[in-house]
């Protein structure tokens, strides 16, 4: 079965200094892997997506991931926070068909002003 | 505005009561989901439709029962509701063959006394 893992319950980051939110995945076959952020009480909003091709992957709010096979990791970056990115972050994944995102237990980022 | 809405969004009851959620998609898909979100932030899947057909259904206590008129609805009532009930469910479609890609809804915050 597919899973995500998040290691770390909290990120703590100044405002400017680039932030890294970890994930890693286990799947069988080719992985189809996600990010999404929740702001305090809103539902989850799509940030970016990784399907096949070029293994940087540019998503919304200048949030990007790199996807690295050999580490089977799916690290969320961005080069310069905002207090503004202070959220909850989710990375997930999809194995095939209409199964369901399977998502990691997410991760708290508070940038700090 | 093309959306996942679900009503209500907040929603506080007693114990035994036996209450709904409504979830409705306007994107065209043609699969739609229910997510519990707990108190530690886990987001896991409790059902999943394709077509107003029931294709997945996690281990969820049988007091609660999604109910899929069509495609673009797919409800969640609950019954005798548990002090346990307490979370943020969150409604999500998708459209098969896009990669896994889900939209989600606002959630609701479920608060049983």
């Amino acid at each position: 079965a597919q899973s995500v893992a998040q290691p770390e319950d909290q990120v703590n980051v100044a405002e400017g200094n680039p932030l890294t939110v970890k994930c890693t995945y286990s799947v069988s076959g080719n992985p189809y892997l996600f990010w999404y952020v929740q702001y305090p009480n809103r539902g989850l909003q799509f940030l970016l997506k990784y399907i096949t091709g070029d293994n940087l992957v540019k998503g919304s709010y200048g949030f990007e991931a790199e996807f690295n096979k050999s580490q089977t990791s799916f690290h969320l970056k961005k080069p310069s926070a905002l207090v503004s990115d202070s959220a909850l972050y989710f990375c997930a994944v999809f194995h095939s068909g209409n199964t369901p995102l399977v998502f990691g237990k997410g991760t708290r980022l508070s940038v700090i002003a | 505005d093309t959306a996942v809405s679900q009503t209500p969004k907040y929603l506080v009851t007693q114990m035994g009561n036996d209450k709904s959620i409504k979830c409705e998609q306007n994107l065209g898909h043609d699969t739609m989901y229910w997510y519990k979100q707990d108190s530690k932030k886990f987001l896991k899947i409790m059902f999943s439709y394709n077509n107003k057909e029931l294709i997945i259904n996690e281990t969820v206590p049988n007091r609660f029962s999604p109910k899929s008129p069509d495609k673009a609805h797919l409800n969640l009532h609950i019954n005798s509701l548990e002090l346990g009930d307490s979370a943020v469910y969150f409604c999500a479609s998708s459209h098969t063959g896009a990669n896994g890609g889900a939209f989600f809804g606002q959630g609701t915050r479920l608060t049983v006394v």
